[in-house]
């Protein structure tokens, strides 16, 4: 079975500075997708970033940029020049690629100070 | 474009009781899903469907039913309700499976269920 850890509950970051969310993921797949998601306080699931196991190169969108370790089972995000916007609870996510079945961290709520 | 809809986005049941949570998308998207986001954790899945007539379970079955007789539509059940089942619930729709989409979930905005 596979497993997501997000070993950070709570992480705080001044704004204009740059942040890192870890993720670690166990599975004996090769073909996966991995996700951060952003929920707000409004409750919504934002899409953040997406990157496929296959691919090495990492994904980047906008501030946010991952550092995809396949070897390692490590996923963790980037986000520069932090905004208060920013301010939510983080999900890292796993999708195995034949079940679409997404199996969720348990979540980093990220703090943007002004 | 409407996404994926959940009514309703409150509801206080009290023990025992019995209701069904919609949700519907305009997508066209063949898989949905059910989650459930209990306070300060990740979300865990309910049950899920790949198509029309095809459910499964998830990893916290228990207590909830679904079917899938339209692409569109993907109700959660719950039967007997107890107060374990005070959650968030969060259903969601994906593309899988078709050529040129991209591999994510969308998701509806939520359902707060207190049960009492």
């Amino acid at each position: 079975a596979q497993t997501v850890t997000q070993s950070q509950p709570e992480m705080s970051v001044q704004e204009a500075e740059t942040v890192t969310l870890s993720c670690t993921y166990d599975t004996s797949e090769n073909n996966y997708y991995l996700f951060w998601y952003k929920q707000p306080p409004s409750r919504q699931m934002i899409l953040v970033i997406r990157q496929e196991a296959y691919k090495q190169q990492n994904a980047t969108e906008n501030r946010f940029s991952v550092n995809f370790q396949k070897a390692a089972k490590s996923f963790s995000l980037k986000i520069s020049d932090s905004q208060l916007g920013d301010t939510a609870m983080y999900f890292c996510a796993f999708m195995k690629s034949n079940t679409g079945k997404l199996i969720f961290g348990q979540g980093t709520t990220l703090q943007v100070k002004p | 474009n409407a996404g994926v809809t959940q009514t309703p986005k409150f509801r206080i049941l009290k023990i025992g009781q019995s209701m069904t949570l919609q949700c519907a998308q305009d997508m066209n998207h063949n898989y949905m899903y059910w989650y459930r986001q209990d306070p300060g954790m990740g979300l865990k899945l309910i049950y899920y469907s790949v198509g029309a007539g095809i459910t499964d379970k998830g990893e916290v079955p228990n207590g909830y039913n679904v079917s899938r007789s339209t692409t569109e539509d993907f109700p959660l059940r719950l039967e007997l309700a107890a107060p374990s089942q005070t959650s968030v619930y969060f259903c969601a729709s994906s593309p899988i499976g078709r050529a040129g989409m991209n591999t994510e979930a969308f998701f509806g905005q939520g359902t707060r269920l207190t049960v009492v």
